[in-house]
């Protein structure tokens, strides 16, 4: 069935990186645009980033602009979030979740189980 | 980008209507009719329930309903089940082209 599974997640200490992976099955990735979105231990969900269904465009929340990196390889049907300079209040779990229309970004209709990034020393 | 606000809880019985409030600003759900709610029950992913406002998708029931006046969208859920007990959130894009959720609020049924 439609479905996206996260993968990536860990346990890593402050200043360090991750690359979380989101791999997309039975529906056509690339004309969807594509989000991460992330919800710390018992709070409420916080949108991260978006890219569009061809990558032209991205914009990312100002809580980790110049810090994470969307990306997307649709050959592989695959969504990437690079983490650097990691903040312990970087520490949630990690959703993936696509746009609902395929032209804009929002309508999160298909979410993935969520990975786990804890930040830690 | 300010959180939308929302109640931090609701409570009804069941049978009963329960509306959850969603106040952004002129920058958001003011000026885009793109406010979408979620479903959250504990230790599970999120499920859309309602986008651009007023649409529910495909299995949704139609006892979920979304609205919205001015700076305000509000979902309200009539004729109350047990199953509907959940964290719910708003969500609207931005002016920045940037997406932003509501706190939450969590729904008790009584």
């Amino acid at each position: 069935q439609v479905q996206l599974v996260e993968s990536g997640g860990g346990l890593v200490k402050p200043g360090g990186s991750l690359r979380l992976s989101c791999t997309a099955s039975e529906f056509t990735f690339s004309d969807y645009y594509m989000n991460w979105i992330r919800q710390a231990p018992g709070k409420g969900l916080e949108w991260v980033a978006y890219i569009s269904s061809s990558s032209t465009y991205t914009n990312q929340a100002d809580s980790v602009k110049g810090r994470f990196t969307i990306s997307r390889d649709n050959a592989k049907n695959s969504l990437y979030l690079e983490m650097n300079s990691l903040r312990a209040e970087d520490t949630a779990v990690y959703y993936c979740a696509r746009g609902l229309t395929g032209t804009t970004p929002d309508g999160f209709d298909i979410w993935g189980q969520g990975t786990m990034v804890t930040v830690s020393s | 980008q300010s959180a939308l606000t929302q109640p931090p809880s609701v409570s009804g019985s069941p049978g009963q209507s329960v509306t959850i409030s969603c106040t952004g600003t002129t920058t958001d759900v003011g000026i885009y009719n793109r406010v979408s709610w979620y479903q959250q029950p504990p230790g599970t992913a999120p499920k859309l329930m309602i986008y651009e406002v007023s649409n529910r998708p495909s299995g949704v029931p139609d006892r979920f309903s979304g609205s919205k006046s001015g700076n305000t969208a509000s979902l309200t859920i009539s004729g109350l089940q047990a199953e509907d007990e959940a964290d719910y959130y708003c969500s609207s894009y931005t002016s920045s082209s940037t997406l932003v959720f509501g706190g939450g609020t969590k729904l008790t049924v009584l």
